[in-house]
Order: C-alpha cells, then structure tokens, then sequence
C-alpha cells in the first residue's frame, strides 16, 4: 500500500506555543490531505481537508486560525497549532488517498504542558 | 443518520474463534468498502479494500459485502490476542468522499 509519514511523531511544547506537524506522501502524489484528531478513547475526528494549492476546508467547530493548514506541493502539507494549550494535547493523524484508497500517517502525540 | 455504522462494541472472543464484525451504509451509490485495523496509542492501517458484491480472502480475514442490504462485514478466522483493535469500517461514495465508522473494539481472549 501507499506510505504516508509524519513528523515528529511525539513533541511537547509549552503552554502559548505553536507546533508544525509535516505529513508526506512518500510514494504517491495527494492532491488532497486530511488533518483528523484523536482522544483517549474516542473515535477519529476529521478536522480539515487539505487542497494542494488552495485554502484549506475545515470540518465545524475547528477553529480555522488556531489550526494552519499549508498544502504547499503534491506530496506536503503541514498543521500548524498556534498558541497551543493543554485542551490541544492530542493525537494528530494525517490522512492521504491515492485513487482509490485512504491511507494514514503514523500521527503525531502532541501534549501541551 | 450516519452515513457508517458500527457496533461499538466490546466484542471479546476466545482465541481461535472466528470474530465477525459489521458495518451497514446509509448510501447505495456507496461505491468501495474499506476495514482498517487501529491498535491503541497508533494510526488506522488498512487491511481490507472490496469492491463488488461477495467474499474477498486475505490470509485469515475475509472480507464480505452485501450491497443490496447494505452491510459490510469482516470476518478473522484463528483469531489471536494480536488481533486485538479497534476496527474501523469506511465507505467511498461518488466524488471521492470517504467516511467513517467510528469502529468496534475487539478482544481476543488468549
């Protein structure tokens, strides 16, 4: 199947901080990424669609200025959190398809001290 | 109503067992079907991908699809402790849009 990485795969920041999350598409090209979210215990949370070359589509009640979405070429797109605070500590999960398929990242445990 | 369904779970079955798991679909023009595996603390991993009406095997997973009553489901045969997750079933409709189930968790009883 297709391979889809993120970086970092951990971070912790402080509390007012921002955080870039990277998510590629290492063998396939992705016109278009999705950013989800995910709790302890809870189902995943699509939080926006990333469009190579255009704004990103956020999902309601995502806050499109604390979460950037940069879809800059084929095979990148970054989520930035700004200003970070503990409510953002969790587990970011990149999403990409290729024709047919969806495939993830290995996300990224993000936690906000 | 949603577009994926899913019980929620717990299943538990003992190793060996054969764990069925379901998922119906709100939509017929729903076109491919999809069974992803998430272990605790990691990323969905796709397992199974069907397209057309019937079984589809791989290794100790079959997947089956029903498109005229609208389910899906996966079977895992020999289950393991290993098989422990939680499930996810996904559909594609028209338009590339995917959606998802919000999974059942599986236990396997060693």
């Amino acid at each position: 199947g297709a391979v889809v990485s993120q970086h970092p795969s951990r971070v912790i920041c402080k509390s007012g901080t921002s955080v870039k999350i990277e998510c590629r598409s290492l063998d396939f090209q992705a016109t278009t990424m999705f950013w989800y979210r995910q709790f302890p215990k809870q189902s995943l949370m699509l939080m926006a669609t990333s469009n190579e070359g255009s704004k990103a589509t956020y999902e309601q009640g995502v806050e499109k200025d604390k979460f950037l979405i940069n879809h800059a070429s084929l095979t990148l797109s970054t989520l930035t959190v700004t200003s970070a605070h503990p409510e953002d500590s969790s587990f970011y999960i990149c999403s990409a398809r290729t024709l047919y398929e969806q495939y993830f990242g290995p996300g990224t445990r993000l936690t906000v001290t | 109503q949603k577009e994926v369904e899913q019980n929620s779970g717990p299943l538990s079955v003992p190793e060996g067992a054969i764990a069925s798991l379901n998922c119906t679909y709100s939509d017929r023009v729903s076109q491919s079907f999809f069974w992803y595996r998430q272990y605790s603390g990691k990323s969905p991993e796709l397992i199974m991908s069907i397209y057309s009406n019937g079984d589809k095997e791989d290794g100790r997973f079959t997947a089956q699809l029903n498109k005229a009553s609208q389910y899906v489901s996966l079977l895992i045969r020999d289950s393991q402790p290993s098989d422990s997750a939680t499930y996810l079933c996904a559909v594609n409709k028209p338009g590339n849009q995917f959606y998802f189930g919000t999974g059942t968790s599986l236990t396997v009883i060693p």
